[in-house]
């Protein structure tokens, strides 16, 4: 089975700290990742998709991806108390099909 | 950026009734949209994924004849509950994108808050 695993928190940073997510996958076959963030009672918005090793920044967002070690990071820089929510990491295992995996979701608290 | 319509936001009727809600691609076709359903404080349950001009492909556990899926066009999937009960009650979601191959990320629609009294 193909999975994706995050630690579910609750995960609380002090505002203005770097807030680190993890997330590792199963199928190294793995091509397309994606975090995106849900709020409480919401639908899930796209924060960022990275495709290669190394690093993508976008503002405040940081992914990381190893491919090799089979995981995908994101950092939030100058934490905010917006961005307190649930961060979801979602994999694409094969290439060709749409279908993503997500994980379970790590809760982030920013605390004032 | 891709923009997936969902509608309505909010359903609350009675016991016995179905409940039809739509997810709509407003600027790009999708070929395949994804339904997801999700619980008070649980993770994300994908329940079916919709096929333009094909049957739906259910995950398992999820009853095909109670959730019926129609994605007659290339920008228009509708999900059916049928017969509703209260453990129906929950957020449904619908997303689409993936640019064909899955190498473009999915947007997800606003999600219907549906509650069977």
């Amino acid at each position: 089975q193909k999975e994706v695993e995050q630690n579910s928190g609750p995960l609380s940073v002090p505002e203005g700290a770097i807030a680190s997510l993890n997330c590792t996958y199963s199928d190294r076959g793995s091509q397309s990742f994606f975090w995106y963030r849900q709020y409480s009672g919401k639908s899930p918005e796209l924060i960022m998709s990275i495709y290669s090793n190394g690093d993508k920044e976008d503002g405040r967002f940081t992914a990381q991806l190893n491919k090799a070690s089979q995981y995908v990071s994101l950092l939030i820089r100058d934490s905010q108390p917006s961005d307190s929510a649930t961060y979801l990491c979602a994999v694409n295992p094969d290439f060709g099909n749409e279908k993503l995996t997500f994980g379970t979701g790590t809760r982030l608290t920013i605390i004032p | 950026g891709a923009v997936v319509s969902q509608h309505p936001s909010r359903v609350i009727c009675k016991s016995g009734t179905s409940v039809k809600i739509e997810c709509r691609s407003l600027d790009f076709q999708a070929t395949t949209m994804f339904w997801y359903r999700q619980f008070p404080k649980q993770s994300l349950m994908l329940m079916a994924t919709s096929n333009e001009g094909s049957k739906a492909t259910y995950e398992q556990g999820v009853e095909k004849d109670k959730f019926l899926i129609n994605h007659a066009s290339l920008t228009l999937s509708t999900l059916t509950v049928t017969s509703a009960h209260p453990e129906d009650s929950s957020f449904y979601i619908c997303s689409a994108g993936g640019g064909g191959l899955g190498n473009q990320p999915q947007h997800f629609g606003d999600g219907t808050r549906l509650s069977i009294l």
